[in-house]
């Protein structure tokens, strides 16, 4: 059974640096093919997608957050690991880790963290 | 950069047929995603690869994906199908994810 599941903290101040880590179970990223991605979605809104890390630690940005993203993973401990800098009120959202089984950017996400609710405020 | 369009909102009745569109440029030639989200709750995929449903995911949920449309159908619609759908994209020219606008449906 795969789960996964958002961890940091939930209010960061204007400028600060936001670290998230997800962390997972059932399956490894050590596994050919699997990958995991992170997607946040502002109160009230869309799903944007974020950032992605697969097994052959190849990373994929959104390019209009590329330079303030940085995505890590740690086979060792379960755990995926999203860094955002320069954080900004518009920035508040919640924030989703989830897996994804293809070894192909032509990718779903077939589970889903809980998501963890991330406030940017002075 | 790639946009993904959706109605904002669909209405339809108890055991009716809801369908939600999610147009681009040539979506057709792309492989399409379909999540649903309840209130509070994270995203659920119901439709892969344009028509591939998960397993546990109602027959009721089918998908289609030609020309500059996608579509999910929902048939014999039940008030638990209340929620959003999210369309999801591979753009290989900026290669990055792109989710749709999101469609709300109602059931009426």
């Amino acid at each position: 059974q795969i789960t996964l599941k958002e961890s940091g903290p939930t209010l960061v101040k204007p400028t600060q640096t936001l670290t998230l880590t997800c962390t997972f179970s059932g399956f490894s990223l050590s596994t050919s093919g699997v990958g995991v991605g992170w997607i946040r979605q502002p109160p009230g809104k869309a799903l944007e997608w974020l950032a992605l890390i697969y097994w052959d630690d190849d990373k994929r940005y959104s390019p209009s957050l590329k330079s303030r993203l940085t995505i890590t993973k740690d086979t060792s401990k379960n755990q995926v690991v999203l860094t955002m800098t320069n954080m900004d009120p518009v920035d508040t959202a919640t924030y989703y880790c989830a897996h994804t089984p293809r070894a192909s950017t032509v990718t779903d996400f077939d589970y889903w963290g809980q998501g963890t609710l991330v406030t940017v405020s002075s | 950069s790639y946009v993904l369009t959706q109605p904002p909102s669909v209405s339809v009745a108890p055991g009716k047929t809801a369908r939600i569109t999610c147009g681009g440029n040539n979506i057709g030639s792309k492989s399409v995603h379909w999540y649903q989200q309840k209130p509070g709750q994270a995203p659920v995929l119901v439709i892969y690869y344009d028509s591939d449903r998960p397993s546990g995911i109602p027959e009721r949920f089918s998908g289609s994906n030609s020309g500059n449309t996608a579509t999910l159908t929902i048939s014999r619609v039940e008030a638990g199908d209340e929620a959003d759908y999210y369309c999801q994209v591979w753009d290989s020219s900026s290669d990055h994810q792109v989710f749709g606008t999101g469609t709300k449906v109602t059931v009426l």
